[in-house]
């Protein structure tokens, strides 16, 4: 089955860039999402990625994508302390409907 | 835009009771789905809907969980009756059709004594 991978825990001075990396197994993955969970809250869609695409930019979020290595990355520029959160990367298969979740790496950004 | 909305957003119950978790989804979309979150297992998702008729409830747990989605802007995830395992957050989100992008409630936060 389908499995995503992401480390537990990351932690930045703010300011700094922090990248958050993912890797997924499934090749027919057609939309890479990465999400964004505060204490206490839900998930709040951060940005997504189509899989024929190796790079997307969004303000301070960068998401690069390689797909010969099943590999994601989540930069966030100027990191801020308000950006400490749990970030959850996500992969949809084409021919299922469901997401399946990694286990969330913790940011914690230092001032 | 309201957004995904679940109630109630705690919910605290000793064993044996019956708990309802309700989740109303974005107006307009015809996809909902209901994940649970712990510490153990991550997010899970237990059954989704498209079109008020559910498609794939591999995920849930076993006889005690029951979902219904009686119409367009209403879903309720039912466990009955509650033990102590089945604490953890409980996610609604919906989407404007399956496979485009989901959108999560606030979740439930359940705790089973």
């Amino acid at each position: 089955g389908e499995d995503v991978e992401q480390s537990l825990f990351l932690s930045v001075r703010e300011g700094d860039s922090s990248v958050i990396n993912c890797t997924y197994t499934d090749s027919s993955s057609t939309y890479l999402y990465w999400y964004k969970q505060e204490p206490g809250a839900g998930l709040q869609l951060l940005t997504y990625i189509f899989s024929n695409m190796d790079m997307k930019q969004d303000q301070r979020l960068t998401v690069l994508l390689n797909k010969k290595d099943k590999h994601l990355s989540l930069r966030i520029a100027d990191t801020q302390t308000g950006d400490s959160a749990i970030y959850f990367c996500a992969e949809q298969s084409g021919s299922a409907r469901q997401l399946t979740f990694g286990s969330g790496t913790q940011l914690t950004v230092l001032p | 835009d309201a957004g995904v909305i679940q109630s109630p957003r705690h919910e605290v119950t000793e064993m044996g009771q019956e708990v309802t978790l309700r989740c109303k989804p974005i107006s307009g979309h015809n996809s909902l789905f209901w994940y649970r979150q712990t510490m153990m297992r991550g997010l899970e998702l237990l059954i989704y809907f498209n079109n008020n008729v559910p498609i794939d409830d591999s995920g849930m747990p076993e006889d005690r969980f029951s979902a219904k989605m009686p119409n367009a802007s209403f879903s309720t995830l039912k466990i009955q009756p509650s033990e102590p395992r089945d604490s953890a957050v409980y996610f609604c989100a919906s989407s404007l059709d399956s496979g485009e992008t989901q959108y999560f409630g606030p979740g439930t936060r359940l705790l089973v004594l």
